[in-house]
């Protein structure tokens, strides 16, 4: 069965370390997202990409970044830690022609010390 | 900008009382409107939708209507059970965003039995 999988699910870093959280669909999906979830806020959009080699900001981008070089996978990555960024973490993706629906990760619980 | 605000939580309910979760949005346009719902643990999933004014999407003995004069979209379930307790979202998608989500700040819904 197609799924979109996340790692890793809990991860504690240090203040100023770089971290990496992985993403990655076998939907074959062209679109791909990244939001955060806080408490009060919902979820918020930080990074998004149409498909291979495309990538845009969302509304709370500052201090992350994604690349993609491939359909299935949307690496999001903290450049330097902060406790601010201390968040759950998913990744969702859609299809092309089929924009309504988003299929969510499980979700990634980063805590930066 | 668009936003969706949902009715304050948490919402605390017996099984198989009428459970009703208001939802309002402010956008430009005609934007999709969602129910996402959030089970412990896990990632979100879509519940129902509704894609222009009057729609009624429902899904699992949940609807909500599409009105636009008042710029809402209530969650509404007749008889809970145990098992709908959750994290709902309401969330919007405006035509020109192209799959890009907005989220309301999420209601948590606790069913005893």
């Amino acid at each position: 069965d197609a799924e979109i999988t996340q790692s890793p699910r809990h991860k504690i870093t240090e203040t100023g370390r770089q971290v990496t959280l992985a993403c990655h669909q076998t939907w074959n999906h062209n679109n791909m997202f990244w939001y955060r979830q806080d408490l009060g806020h919902g979820l918020r959009l930080i990074h998004y990409s149409y498909g291979v080699q495309d990538t845009n900001k969302g509304e709370v981008s500052d201090g992350y970044s994604v690349s993609r070089s491939n359909t299935e996978d949307l690496p999001l990555t903290l450049e330097s830690a902060a406790s601010s960024q201390t968040s759950v973490y998913f990744c969702a993706s859609s299809e092309r022609r089929a924009v309504y629906e988003q299929y969510f990760g499980p979700g990634t619980r980063l805590t930066v010390t | 900008g668009n936003s969706v605000t949902q009715m304050e939580g948490p919402v605390t309910l017996s099984e198989e009382a009428f459970l009703t979760i208001n939802c309002t949005y402010t956008a430009t346009g005609y934007p999709s409107l969602f129910w996402y719902v959030q089970y412990p643990g896990e990632g979100l999933q879509l519940l129902l939708k509704a894609t222009k004014a009057d729609d009624k999407g429902s899904n699992k003995g949940f609807e909500a209507t599409y009105r636009k004069e008042t710029t809402s979209f209530h969650l509404e379930k007749g008889s809970v059970q145990v098992s709908d307790s959750a994290v709902y979202f309401c969330a919007l998608m405006r035509g020109t965003s192209y799959g890009k989500l907005t989220f309301g700040q999420g209601t948590i819904l606790t069913v005893h039995p």
